[in-house]
């Protein structure tokens, strides 16, 4: 198993539908972890940070899992333009400078 | 304020050849990062740097080089330029760790 794993999709939803995502991980040291958003062919952008068990933002909720050992991204009442691919950066990894993402699950919601 | 700008945008290598990608940062970040993106595999971790004069690998390092000789600049060196890294690179930088990068626009290599 790799250390983060993500199901790249691509996921097809109507508008209005509710999605979700997971990202699996493979060690665990801390709480804080982070979900990014990046649009076709440009760089990624900080879609939520989650220093505890969850956040909400909006339509947006992410929540972790400690004993599964996974972090997941909800977002209710798909717009259009949430379609893109979603990254995440689990536990362990943004410690140090050194964050390492999963590959990335991309979403694509349809009128 | 201008975050993190990415020099050149677009880049054409022939094999061998070696070129370096700047990457400047305004923000006095003390964390900086090289990370590749090609389809399929995400965003991987090239090298990175949590100060001015430190330097560490990350997850594919190898044919790249990296020097932090100031807290605004990183840039990445190819030595010997290899149609396997024809990508796209971003640079990013954050605040310490705290998780929240901010990239520049990327850098798209293309090696023939």
């Amino acid at each position: 198993r790799k250390e983060v794993e993500q199901d790249p999709g691509p996921f097809n939803v109507p508008e209005g539908a509710t999605v979700a995502f997971n990202c699996t991980y493979s060690n665990s040291a801390s709480q804080s972890f982070f979900w990014y958003r990046q649009d076709c062919r440009k760089e990624p952008k900080l879609l939520m940070s989650v220093y505890s068990s969850g956040n909400e933002d909006g339509r947006f909720t992410a929540q972790l899992n400690r004993a599964s050992q996974y972090i997941s991204l909800l977002i209710r009442d798909s717009k259009l333009s949430d379609s893109a691919t979603y990254l995440c950066v689990p536990p362990i990894y943004n410690q140090g400078g050194k964050l390492i993402f999963g590959q990335g699950t991309e979403l694509s919601v349809k009128p | 304020n201008a975050g993190v700008t990415q020099t050149p945008k677009f880049q054409v290598l022939k094999t061998g050849q070696s070129m370096t990608l700047q990457c400047a940062q305004d923000m006095n970040h003390e964390y900086m990062s090289w990370y590749r993106q090609d389809p399929g595999m995400g965003l991987r971790l090239i090298h990175y740097s949590v100060g001015a004069g430190i330097t560490d690998q990350g997850e594919v390092p190898n044919g790249y080089n990296v020097s932090r000789s100031t807290t605004e600049d990183f840039p990445l060196r190819l030595l010997s330029a290899a149609p396997s890294q024809t990508s796209v690179y971003f640079c990013a930088s954050s605040y310490k760790s705290s998780g929240e990068l901010f990239f520049g626009e990327g850098s798209r290599l293309t090696v023939l």
